[in-house]
């Protein structure tokens, strides 16, 4: 099915440790976007990028990385993580005619 | 500061009863309006968007209505079902921003019971 696919679903790391979420569409969107989601929040922007090549900076990029190598593929890399990223990732995509296509998120714990 | 604020925070209503969902907005200026469905464990997915100048949008039983002039808006669930339980987010574009610019309310969990 067309969408957005995220990938891990869930896991578990150490504090200090480092990961890379992988997430993918297929809808040949311009714009991709990781988003954090903690209780009681709304979403907050992470990164995002508006093509193969280019990211920036969202509302609160600190103590991530981001990588849009191509079009359809979007990382987010935690170097060295920390309790505080204890959250659930959501990426979405989207085109400027078309609305935000979110994927199902990543659970991640840091402890 | 541009905001989003959703009232209640939870709700429990009985299968079949109607229920509405609150949004007040400070985002200025302000481009669209957005209501999403969030499934536990799901990501969120779109119900409604409307423009500044629309005052109403319905996506089979569910009504969004916009007050723009008192940046207000509201999510009405009709009949409800189980399958309704899940958190409702509201989310504002900034007239002056773009795709990167959404600015999210924190949800209304909403419980529908047998």
């Amino acid at each position: 099915n067309a969408g957005v696919t995220q990938t891990p679903k869930f896991r578990v790391l150490k504090t200090g440790q480092s990961m890379t979420l992988l997430c993918a569409q297929d809808m040949n969107h311009e714009y991709m976007y990781w988003y954090r989601q903690d209780p009681g929040m709304g979403l907050r922007l992470i990164h995002y990028s508006v093509g193969e090549g280019t990211t920036a900076k969202g509302e609160v990029p600190d103590g991530y990385n981001v990588s849009r190598l191509k079009k359809q593929n979007f990382l987010l890399g935690l170097e060295s993580a920390a309790p505080s990223q204890t959250s659930v990732y959501f990426c979405a995509s989207s085109s400027m005619n078309f609305g935000y296509t979110f994927g199902s998120g990543t659970r991640l714990t840091v402890v | 500061k541009n905001q989003v604020e959703q009232s209640p925070q939870s709700l429990i209503i009985l299968e079949g009863k109607n229920c509405t969902l609150q949004c007040n907005y400070t985002v200025s200026p302000f481009s669209n309006l957005r209501w999403y469905k969030q499934d536990t464990g799901r990501g969120p997915v779109s119900l409604t968007i409307m423009t500044f100048s629309e005052n109403t949008k319905s996506n089979g039983r569910y009504t969004a209505t916009l007050d723009a002039d008192t940046k207000q808006s509201s999510l009405h669930i009709t009949a409800s079902q189980l399958s309704d339980s899940a958190s409702y987010i509201c989310v504002v574009t900034p007239g002056d921003g773009g795709y990167n610019k959404l600015i999210f309310g924190a949800g209304t969990r909403l419980a529908v019971h047998p």
